[in-house]
């Protein structure tokens, strides 16, 4: 267990659908990312929050929003799905700097089917 | 031509055999290189982090990098089924942060018992 939990572990749902997924950090970290990995494009960042303010952002739809919560727990949430964001998508945390800031420990990932 | 090269292989190999894994990069500003192993289904976890050139050994695993050919390697000595998953590198410029990291599609390991 990395202590980065993500929950649902697999939604299936229909195009047109939103969805929303769910991080917890490991305890003490302060920054949340988001990462899309499919089999074509590997893994992608998407978005960064750190004690509650979006950090950074990648290549993250408009379809696609986050936010992080005053207990550091964050959401993804996907609308408007199409076919081609079945993929998983992984939530990871660090800690605030140092060197530490630059690992990443991830979660478990949420496969997202969509139909 | 991506930033991080790395072959998707899949590797296949005896139990027991030396393993080496490697990236190559384009971005002489990359200065943190990591591995990052994982395993079908999962989340990818740490296995190395070395800053700049050189060697950094941990139990059955050594990373070496070489920024002056841009090149990093991953070796695995006496490689065991439980070594079977899929490894990606991850490089970071000197200027940035994780959020900056880029990850190789990984290589594909299979070790035969």
């Amino acid at each position: 267990d990395s202590g980065v939990t993500q929950t649902p572990k697999h939604l299936i749902t229909a195009t047109g659908q939103r969805v929303t997924l769910r991080c917890s950090p490991r305890s003490g970290d302060l920054s949340v990312y988001w990462y899309q990995q499919s089999l074509d494009q590997g893994l992608q960042f998407l978005i960064q929050y750190y004690n509650g303010e979006e950090r950074a952002k990648g290549n993250i739809l408009e379809r696609f929003s986050a936010q992080q919560f005053p207990d550091l727990h964050s959401e993804l949430n996907l609308s408007s799905l199409e076919l081609g964001d079945s993929a998983l998508y992984f939530c990871a945390s660090s800690v605030a700097g140092g060197s530490g800031a630059n690992v990443l420990t991830f979660g478990a990932g949420s496969r997202l089917t969509v139909l | 031509q991506k930033e991080v090269e790395q072959d998707p292989g899949p590797l296949s190999v005896p139990e027991g055999a030396i393993v080496s894994l490697n990236c190559t990069y384009s971005n002489s500003a990359f200065q943190y290189f990591m591995w990052y192993r994982q395993y079908s289904r999962k989340g990818p976890e740490l296995l190395m982090y070395t800053y700049s050139s050189g060697n950094k050994e941990d139990g059955r695993f050594t990373a070496q990098v070489d920024k002056s050919s841009k090149y990093i390697s991953l070796f695995i000595r006496d490689s065991q089924p439980s070594d079977s998953a899929t490894y990606l590198c991850a490089m970071i410029p000197w200027y940035s942060s994780a959020s900056k990291i880029i990850f190789g599609s990984g290589t594909r390991l299979s070790i035969r018992p």
